[in-house]
């Protein structure tokens, strides 16, 4: 069970270019979130699924796109990057099964020159 | 409007000793949960512990408790005997509607706590 996992970890963009952080999970859990976090402060949400298929924005959706063709898959693409999108990248997954809890993968890193 | 508010940007507790970390949500939807979070300097982020807006008792977690006072709108996040490894950065987080809004969890701006050895 690799819980849920991102990648790349780390990555550079040039300004106007493209490119789509991947993020899965294998706990067949129905929501899915992506979220950035700016340095020194709290996440904010970009964009959140509430199953396959059925995607909506969150605080921040400027610049960013998203879509669920399956549960375990939500990536994310910047569709022309800006230096203002440098930021750490967190997925998430969350279940209504049992308890509610909300898991995270490890983050991507993006650096936008 | 800001709809979770962490008033402590930061705080220094003694090893051993009990630490409260206040949050403050604003919502006019009767059904919500509220969580925390612990992110460490290594960047992961780790679920601590949820209350939903209709249970009657205060969520435990091993030494993790939350204080819910529903009328004041408050979740506070209460650390028995602290240690050093709890220096952390904590993240208090609402969902705000029922199970539907489930991914829609949105974030405070966090406090930093510092354990001293």
């Amino acid at each position: 069970n690799a819980g849920v996992t991102q990648t790349p970890k780390f990555q550079v963009l040039k300004t106007g270019q493209s490119m789509t952080l991947q993020c899965a999970q294998d706990m067949n859990h129905e929501y899915m979130s992506w979220y950035r976090q700016d340095p020194g402060m709290g996440l904010r949400l970009i964009h959140y699924s509430v199953g396959a298929g059925i995607t909506d924005q969150g605080e921040v959706p400027n610049g960013y796109n998203v879509s669920r063709s399956t549960t375990e898959d939500f990536p994310l693409r910047l569709l022309s990057a800006a230096p203002s999108q440098t930021s750490v990248y967190f997925c998430a997954s969350s279940t209504t099964r049992g308890r509610e809890t909300q898991y995270f993968g490890p983050g991507t890193r993006l650096l936008v020159l | 409007a800001q709809k979770i508010t962490q008033t402590q940007p930061g705080m220094f507790v003694q090893e051993k000793e009990a630490v409260t970390l206040d949050c403050t949500y604003d919502t006019s939807d009767p059904s919500y949960g509220l969580f925390w979070y612990k992110q460490p300097s290594s960047g992961e982020m780790i679920f601590l512990i949820y209350q939903g807006s209709y249970d009657q008792q205060n969520a435990t977690e091993g030494r993790y408790s939350l204080n819910f006072q529903k009328a004041r709108k408050s979740a506070n996040l209460v650390i028995s005997a602290s240690q050093l490894g709890d220096s952390a950065m904590y993240f208090c987080a609402m969902r705000e509607g029922g199970y539907s809004s489930a991914s829609k969890i949105i974030f405070g701006s966090g406090t930093r706590l510092s354990i001293r050895p």
